[in-house]
């Protein structure tokens, strides 16, 4: 079947501008997940939904970070006054809803802003 | 709070030697263990789990880990190395006891880069 799906795979913008990143996760799974990864880093929790709730967004490095699942289903990322700062690659993840579930991946979105 | 530590930026090995990826971790309860490989310009991709039972797990390609808890580690482990297995992997944790609604959170380690020289 299909798996996580993000749209766009690249993204340029403009210090200052405001950008959206769409998941679709697998179907059928409750949690979808977001996390950042850096250069030679480890992926960074941002946040994570159970249906539509945020059920933890500790992560969100400040309030111009803001995520939403309206529907339970797709989700978007959404970045105002992106920053340079902000450059990296945005990963979104969905799992059953149990806590032994492992999170499928998908091929991320690569954010420049210049 | 939960936390990963994968201490080798890089571990180089030949074709058809055993290779050892490691992993120690920190959790206020017991945990749940999670290793993923990533490919260039690709997601991660699960390789396998500890959640409870024998410590000894076994995953996808040909990969194990082994669970331990006195030394709270979880290392990753192949008993022949293919060129291919060349990626960046990443250790994992979950704490399921986490107060609240924390419990599906995953915690990455910084990622050890594998080469698997021919």
């Amino acid at each position: 079947g299909a798996g996580v799906s993000q749209t766009p795979s690249n993204k340029v913008t403009e210090k200052g501008k405001y950008v959206e990143l769409r998941c679709d996760p697998i179907s059928g799974h409750t949690a979808l997940y977001w996390y950042r990864q850096s250069l030679g880093q480890g992926p960074e929790f941002l946040i994570y939904f159970q249906g539509t709730g945020a059920a933890d967004d500790s992560g969100l490095p400040n309030d111009r970070f803001f995520a939403v699942r309206p529907e339970g289903s797709v989700s978007t990322l959404k970045i105002q006054r992106t920053e340079r700062g902000d450059s990296a690659v945005y990963l979104c993840a969905s799992s059953l809803k149990n806590s032994n579930s492992p999170l499928h991946f998908g091929n991320g979105t690569r954010l420049t802003v210049t | 709070a939960q936390s990963v530590a994968q201490p080798e930026d890089q571990v180089n090995v030949a074709e058809g030697n055993p290779l050892t990826v490691k992993c120690t971790y920190s959790v206020s309860g017991n945990p749940y263990l999670f290793w993923y490989v990533q490919y260039p310009n690709r997601g991660l991709q699960f390789l396998l789990k500890y959640i409870t039972g024998d410590n000894l797990v076994k995953g996808s390609y040909g990969f194990e880990a082994e669970f331990n808890k006195s030394q709270t580690s979880f290392h990753l482990k192949k008993p022949s190395a293919l060129v291919s297995d060349s990626a960046l992997y990443f250790c994992a944790v979950r704490d399921p006891y986490a107060g609240g609604t924390s419990y599906g959170k995953l915690t990455f380690g910084q990622g050890t880069i594998l080469t698997v020289h021919p």
